[in-house]
């Protein structure tokens, strides 16, 4: 039963356009959110994080948006680079199903933006 | 250099090898992990540890034998390995256990794994 879930796998966008990248979850229960950037050969660098009492978090070009209520996050790029272009992953933290706590990965989205 | 090194990069064994995987990291933490990427699968949490003591066993078959000397090296041991588990094997660590899930944990570049 996957809690975190990227049901695009990949995603392509126009270089300075924005780019979009969802995440559903289904474990109330999570208490922080990430986003990892991950290229190939490398292992995934952490990019932003939100809290579930809040409903925005802003670094830079990264905006992460949190709808409790619809169990949906995103992180939006903009505007996007080619640098950008690399496979990310969505995160929750909190206790698992047998009470730990832990960190719960998706599957990962591709981002390839085109110059 | 991301502060946790992982070697090898990368590995082929035969399912009746025994080998060793090693990470070690330079920034202070004190909680470390290992985690499995499959190919289209989620990133999957195998052990962790806090403090040089096992937290963490999310059902990991013995074939897998983590060990912890000090809070900087973390080894996996793998013994008579099965073609479905190669996969990437990311080594990540925290300053703790609760503040790395909040903060993020620093992975290092995997080791990819191949059995045959």
């Amino acid at each position: 039963d996957q809690q975190v879930k990227q049901n695009s796998p990949s995603l392509s966008v126009q270089e300075g356009r924005i780019s979009i990248l969802n995440c559903d979850y289904t474990n109330s229960m999570f208490d922080y959110f990430l986003w990892y950037k991950k290229y190939p050969a490398e292992g995934p660098t952490f990019l932003i994080s939100i809290s579930s009492i809040k409903d925005k978090n802003e670094d830079g070009r990264f905006t992460v948006f949190l709808n409790k209520s619809a169990k949906h996050l995103s992180l939006h790029i903009v505007p996007s680079q080619p640098g950008d272009s690399a496979v990310y992953f969505c995160a929750a933290s909190g206790h698992s199903g047998a009470g730990s706590y832990q960190l719960t990965f998706g599957k990962g989205t591709k981002l390839s933006v085109i110059p | 250099e991301t502060g946790v090194t992982q070697t090898p990069r990368h590995l082929v064994m035969g399912m009746t090898n025994k080998k060793s995987l090693k990470c070690e990291q330079h920034l202070g933490h004190n909680a470390m992990y290992w985690y499995k990427q499959s190919a289209k699968k989620p990133l999957e949490l195998m052990f962790v540890y806090n403090f040089k003591e096992q937290t963490e066993n999310n059902s990991v078959p013995s074939r897998f034998s983590p060990e912890c000397p000090n809070s900087s090296h973390l080894f996996l041991h793998l013994h008579t390995l099965q073609p479905e588990d190669s996969a990437l094997y990311l080594c990540a660590s925290s300053q703790e256990r609760g503040q790395g899930a909040r903060y993020g944990y620093t992975f290092g570049s995997g080791t990819r794994l191949t059995v045959v």
